[in-house]
């Protein structure tokens, strides 16, 4: 089954940028989905961040739209996440999911393990 | 922008039947997907659509909705249930996703 893998630094520093590579294994990242970026600060709960489509389409939560790009690499079969300016609100973990859609249902599964990304100097 | 809002926490004794409920204007257009997380592990997805259960999550799990609510029941709570429980949908508005704020389920 699919199975996907966050990898990136652990550590950045205040005012540069987070880097974050999805990669995904057990399936193609060129089928009929979704694929996202969710994030959970210390103690906290779910934020969506973003989500592409194979074809390079994006979304992007409009309170972290300016900061934020997602790409897509067919041939590594993997996804990545760059968030810019990050400040020590942005600590969290950071998981990938794949989105499901059909008409009225849509949901995320399955999700990686999640990688804890620290900002601070 | 739209907001889903959960309960922060609810209890159920052991082996009895517990609720958890979701609301938001979302829910009008999209079915809630709930989803259980453990301390220090990620999300599960149990249950989406209108009654789906993901294989190898219990029947114990099961959902319903209703207008701008969405609830997650699990009838018969085990141990093991005790877990932080979230729901999710897709959302128009602005934000292509939305989440709950999370509810802390105690198995007592």
């Amino acid at each position: 089954q699919v199975q996907l893998q966050e990898s990136g630094p652990g550590l950045v520093k205040p005012s540069g940028t987070l880097s974050l590579t999805c990669a995904v294994s057990g399936g193609s990242i060129s089928s009929s989905n979704w694929w996202s970026w969710v994030r959970q600060p210390p103690g906290k709960g779910l934020e969506w961040i973003g989500e592409i489509y194979h074809s390079g389409s994006t979304n992007y939560n409009p309170s972290l739209k300016s900061r934020v790009t997602i790409s897509v690499d067919k041939s590594k079969n993997q996804f990545s996440l760059k968030l810019s300016s990050v400040t020590a609100a942005d600590t969290a973990v950071y998981y990938c999911a794949r989105g499901h859609s059909s008409s009225w249902y849509w949901w995320f599964d399955p999700w990686g393990q999640g990688t804890l990304v620290t900002v601070s100097s | 922008s739209s907001e889903l809002t959960q309960d922060p926490a609810v209890s159920v004794a052991l082996g009895q039947t517990v609720r958890i409920t979701c609301q938001g204007d979302s829910l009008r257009s999209y079915y809630a997907s709930w989803y259980q997380q453990k301390p220090g592990q990620a999300p599960v997805l149990v249950i989406y659509g209108k009654n789906n259960r993901p294989s190898g999550i219990p029947d114990r799990f099961s959902g319903s909705s209703s207008g701008n609510t969405a609830s997650l029941t699990i009838t018969g709570a085990q141990a093991e249930d005790e877990a932080d429980y979230y729901c999710n949908s897709r959302d128009s508005s602005g934000n292509p996703w939305v989440f709950g704020g999370g509810t802390k389920l105690t198995v007592l």
